[in-house]
């Protein structure tokens, strides 16, 4: 069983502080996704990162894949409150017939 | 096209009885997942369809939930008797191939 671990799980902070969400896992995997998803609503897909050591930038977020694509991280810079949410990572298998989904971060940004 | 929809956004049900829930994929795709989410946790994946093939069920899926996509556009996904343990948000993702899964804004059932 592939498993993708988030941390941490919950993150409170103030608006213009910077943060980092990790997401790591024993597993390799062809690519991997990540989502942020507000209550009561589905996950909203933010970026997909394919080649071991690729960074994309999204404005002030900053993702990153591992060189083994094992891991991942998430750095948003100057956070607002509009960033406040369930960041979810997000394993696409060798198949590409189903994610693996991590038990998600919950970040709460303060005015 | 505005992207999957799911309906209802919410069910409230008693323990026992049956549900029923419907998803909408983009059009142009032709796989169709379904995920559940239970309170604070990720997405956990039930099943897939490419077209009206139903290609892999997680072992999350008992006997007693099965999911259809007869003509390969809209799926069900259909919970019998009902247990309190099913109460979750019912997630459905379309995709082209092995593409981006693009997903709806759920269905949360509730079992009292």
């Amino acid at each position: 069983t592939q498993l993708l671990e988030q941390s941490p799980q919950f993150l409170s902070i103030q608006e213009g502080e910077n943060l980092t969400v990790y997401c790591n896992s024993s597993s390799v995997f062809s690519s991997l996704q990540w989502y942020r998803q507000e209550p009561g609503e589905g996950p909203v897909l933010l970026v997909t990162v394919v080649t071991g050591g690729e960074v994309k930038k999204l404005k002030r977020l900053t993702f990153q894949f591992g060189d083994a694509r094992k891991d991942s991280s998430l750095h948003i810079t100057a956070a607002q409150p509009g960033d406040t949410g369930l960041y979810l990572c997000a394993g696409v298998t060798a198949a590409g017939n189903k994610l693996t989904f991590g038990g998600g971060t919950r970040v709460l940004v303060k005015p | 096209d505005t992207g999957v929809s799911q309906d209802p956004r919410h069910k409230i049900t008693k323990r026992g009885q049956n549900v029923t829930f419907r998803c909408d994929p983009i059009s142009e795709h032709n796989r169709l997942y379904w995920y559940r989410q239970t309170l604070g946790q990720g997405p956990e994946f039930l099943t897939y369809f490419q077209n009206e093939a139903q290609l892999e069920k997680s072992r999350l899926l008992s006997d007693r939930f099965s999911a259809e996509r007869p003509k390969g556009s809209f799926s069900t996904l259909e919970i019998q008797r009902t247990e309190q343990g099913d109460s979750a948000m019912y997630l459905c993702a379309s995709s082209f191939y092995t593409d981006t899964q693009y997903f709806g804004p759920g269905t949360r059932l509730t079992v009292l």
